[in-house]
C-alpha cells in the first residue's frame, strides 16, 4: 500500500534555530497536509498544499509541495519552545478517493524538542 | 471555523463493557468523518470512514462488529467499542471534511482505558 517516509524521526534544536523536515513517497499525491500534535491532543492542521511546486507559508512555517508530487518539506524558522511537539505529514491521492473517500496517509511523525 | 469536538475526552471502563465516543463538527456539516486510533509514540491509524446516511467503511483488520460506527447526522458520528478489552485501550481521534473541502480537521481525541 501507499506509504510516507518522514524524516527525521526526532530532532533536538537550539531555540532560535531553523528546522527542516520532509516526507517522501513512491506514490503520487494530490494534496499534502502538515499537522502538529501536542501530547494528549488531536492533530492541528498547519499548512495544506494542493499544487505541485506550491510554496505556502503560515507565520514562521513554510511548506512546499514537490514538483514530482511525491514529496513535501516543512521548514520552521527561528524555533521557540512552543514549537515542541510531533509533526505529521499526510498525503491524499485520487486513489484514496476511489476507496475510502479521501482518507489520509500519514507519515510516522517527527518529534521536535527544543532546548531552552 | 472548522471545529471538531469529541466526547468524552477520557473514559475508563471495565473489561466486557461498551463505550460510546461522540464526534461532532461544530460549525460545519460533514458528510464524511474518519475514526483513527493512535497507540503511544505511533502515528495515526485509520480505522474506518463514516458516511452520513450509509454504512461505514472499515479498514482491513478492523472488526466492524466490535467497533460500531453510526453517522446519524451531518454533524455527528459515534464510535462504540463493544465488549472492550484492555488491548482496546488507546487514543481514539475523529476527523471530518467540510462539505466540498479538501482539508481534514481533527477532534481533540478520546483516551480510552479498559481495566
Amino acid at each position: 500500500g501507499q506509504q510516507l517516509n518522514q524524516s527525521p524521526q526526532s530532532m533536538f534544536i537550539q531555540e532560535g534555530e531553523d528546522v527542516s523536515m520532509n516526507c517522501t513517497s513512491s506514490s503520487i499525491f494530490n494534496t499534502w497536509l502538515w499537522y502538529k500534535q501536542d501530547p494528549g491532543e488531536g492533530p492541528v492542521l498547519l499548512i495544506a498544499l494542493y499544487k505541485a511546486g506550491e510554496l505556502t507559508s503560515n507565520g514562521r512555517l513554510t511548506a512546499q509541495f514537490g514538483i514530482t508530487r511525491k514529496d513535501s518539506f516543512l521548514n520552521i524558522s527561528a524555533s521557540i519552545p512552543s514549537d515542541v511537539g510531533i509533526y505529521f505529514c499526510a498525503g491524499q491521492s485520487l486513489m484514496n478517493y476511489g476507496g475510502s473517500q479521501g482518507n489520509l496517509i500519514f507519515g510516522k511523525g517527527t518529534k521536535l524538542s527544543v532546548k531552552p | 471555523g472548522a471545529v471538531v469536538s469529541q466526547h468524552p475526552s477520557r473514559v475508563i471502563c471495565k473489561s466486557g463493557t461498551s463505550v460510546k465516543i461522540e464526534c461532532r463538527s461544530l460549525d460545519f456539516q460533514a458528510t464524511t468523518m474518519f475514526w483513527y486510533r493512535q497507540f503511544p509514540k505511533q502515528s495515526l491509524m485509520l480505522m474506518a470512514t463514516s458516511n452520513e446516511g450509509s454504512k461505514a467503511t472499515y479498514e482491513q483488520g478492523v472488526e466492524k462488529d466490535k467497533f460500531l460506527i453510526n453517522h446519524a447526522s451531518l454533524t455527528l458520528s459515534t464510535l462504540t467499542v463493544t465488549s472492550a478489552h484492555p488491548e482496546d485501550s488507546s487514543f481514539y481521534i475523529c476527523s471530518a471534511y467540510r462539505q466540498g473541502g479538501y482539508e481534514q480537521y481533527f477532534g481533540p481525541g478520546t483516551r480510552l482505558t479498559v481495566t
